[in-house]
């Protein structure tokens, strides 16, 4: 098993749209978790930390499920700048972020 | 911008050379991690390094070594390429483990 897995994509969605990911990772002593957005030939920038009661950020909402060790992305509303690669990161390693492991990211294309 | 820079932007060598990649962290931050992504794949955790000493390793050989320096600036050093090192190198500063912020990485092309 992958230590981080994601949906494979591509997703080509409307605008509009609303799209989930989900991400399952392997190491259960996991601590920490975040996804993180990719822009084509750009570096990975934050886009949530991901808390065991879920949290939200506008359109966006990230839920941890500790048992199935599972995490998801939900976007709502979808706007053209969503066009990303979204990539699902673990901490294996306590909470210092000293081993951050990156899923290998699921693509989203919104279409007008 | 994230304040994080590294050079060179790309870079092209030949199966065993060694290359040197440089980070500069954001300021303030005493915590630089090196990671490489190939096309494709999300970036893989090479290691990371807190005041200046080694703290995590991914699954890396020791022919990939790092160095951190007082001004918390970081150096990357990869011996005897192989053609499987090729890939787009990036490192993230932080502040211990919080939010790690990315620079615009280094293309290396190993021929």
């Amino acid at each position: 098993r992958k230590e981080v897995e994601q949906d494979p994509g591509p997703f080509n969605v409307p605008e509009g749209a609303t799209v989930a990911f989900n991400c399952t990772y392997s190491n259960s002593a996991s601590q920490s978790f975040f996804w993180y957005r990719q822009d084509c030939r750009k570096e990975p920038k934050l886009l949530m930390s991901v808390y065991s009661s879920g949290n939200e950020d506008g359109r966006f909402t990230a839920q941890l499920n500790r048992a199935s060790q599972y995490i998801s992305l939900l976007i709502r509303d979808s706007k053209l700048s969503d066009s990303a690669t979204y990539l699902c990161v673990v901490n294996m390693r306590g909470t210092n972020n000293n081993d951050m492991r990156f899923g290998a990211g699921t693509r989203l294309t919104v279409k007008p | 911008e994230t304040g994080v820079t590294q050079s060179p932007t790309h870079l092209i060598k030949t199966r065993g050379q060694q290359v040197t990649l440089r980070c500069s962290s954001q300021s303030g931050h005493n915590t630089v991690s090196w990671y490489q992504q190939a096309l494709g794949q999300g970036p893989q955790f090479i290691f990371q390094y807190y005041r200046e000493e080694e703290n995590g390793r991914g699954n890396f050989p020791p022919r990939f070594s790092g160095l951190q320096f007082p001004n918390y600036s970081s150096e990357l050093n990869v011996n005897a390429l192989e053609l499987d090192d090729s890939a787009l190198y990036l490192c993230a500063s932080s502040l211990g483990g919080s939010e790690q912020f990315f620079g615009p990485g280094t293309r290396l092309t190993v021929l």
